[in-house]
C-alpha cells in the first residue's frame, strides 16, 4: 500500500535562514506528488506538485521540491524563510489506479525564530 | 475566481445527533473528495463523489455518508455522533481527471461532539 512518512514532526529556524522539510514515499509506479500548508484553523493551500518531467518543481511563495526516483524521497526547500511561512507542511501522493484520493504525511510544524 | 467554500464554519452537536456539512466546488470542477482531520490521527481520507456518484470511501463506518448534487456541490452526513467524530472536515474539488488531478482544498468545517 502507498504510504508517505514525514520524519520530522516538529522544526524551528531562524527567520532568514535554509529550509528543508523531508518527505518519504511508497509507491509502485511513478507518483504524483504534492505539498500542502496549512495555517492553525484553517484549510490546505497547494504550494507544489510533481506529475513528469523536470524533477525540480517550483511553487509559490518562494518553495521548490525535488523528486528523487533512487531515494523514494520530494523534499520541500526554501533558501530564506520569513516569519509568516510558519504553519504545518503536509507532503502527499495521489492514490493509485482508481482510488482518486490523497494520501498524506502527518505533517511537519514549522515554527520560525525572530 | 471563487474557491472551494464549506458551511457551516463551526458545528456543535451532541451524542447520537446528526450533523449535516456542505461543500461548494471550483467552477467546472466535478469531483468533491471529503477528508477528516482528527487531533493526533492526521489527514484522513472520507469520501469521493465525481459525475454524482461515489467512486471511493476511506475506511469509515457506514454512518459517515453523503451525496453529491447535480450542480456538483456535496452534502457529508455523519449520524449517530460520537465524541470521536469531534474534527475539522475538510472539502477538497478537482476536475476528477484519471491520475494526476489536483484538489483544491476549502476552509473546512469544525464540528465539535459534546
Amino acid at each position: 500500500a502507498q504510504s508517505v512518512t514525514q520524519p520530522d514532526i516538529h522544526i524551528t529556524v531562524s527567520e532568514g535562514a535554509s529550509l528543508e522539510l523531508r518527505c518519504n514515499y511508497s509507491y509502485g509506479a511513478t507518483p504524483y506528488l504534492f505539498w500542502y500548508v496549512q495555517s492553525p484553523g484553517q484549510g490546505l493551500q497547494l504550494l507544489l506538485k510533481y506529475f513528469s518531467g523536470d524533477t525540480l518543481v517550483q511553487g509559490i511563495k518562494g518553495f521548490e521540491a525535488e523528486f528523487k526516483r533512487s531515494q523514494s524521497s520530494f523534499n520541500l526547500r526554501k533558501p530564506s524563510v520569513h516569519w509568516s511561512d510558519a504553519a504545518e507542511y503536509f507532503c502527499a501522493v495521489e492514490n493509485g489506479g482508481s482510488q482518486g484520493n490523497l494520501i498524506f504525511g502527518k505533517g511537519t510544524k514549522l515554527s520560525v525564530k525572530p | 475566481e471563487a474557491g472551494v467554500t464549506q458551511s457551516p464554519t463551526h458545528l456543535i452537536k451532541t451524542r447520537g445527533q446528526q450533523a449535516t456539512l456542505r461543500c461548494s466546488p471550483i467552477s467546472g470542477h466535478t469531483s468533491v473528495y471529503w477528508y477528516q482531520q482528527a487531533l493526533g490521527l492526521g489527514l484522513q481520507f472520507l469520501l469521493w463523489y465525481d459525475e454524482g456518484e461515489e467512486r471511493n470511501r476511506g475506511n469509515f463506518p457506514p454512518r459517515f455518508s453523503g451525496r453529491q448534487f447535480p450542480n456538483y456541490s456535496s452534502e457529508l452526513n455523519v449520524n449517530a455522533l460520537e465524541l470521536e467524530d469531534s474534527a475539522l472536515y475538510l472539502c477538497a474539488s478537482s476536475l476528477g481527471l484519471a491520475g494526476g488531478d489536483t484538489q483544491y482544498f476549502g476552509p473546512g468545517t469544525r464540528l465539535t461532539v459534546l
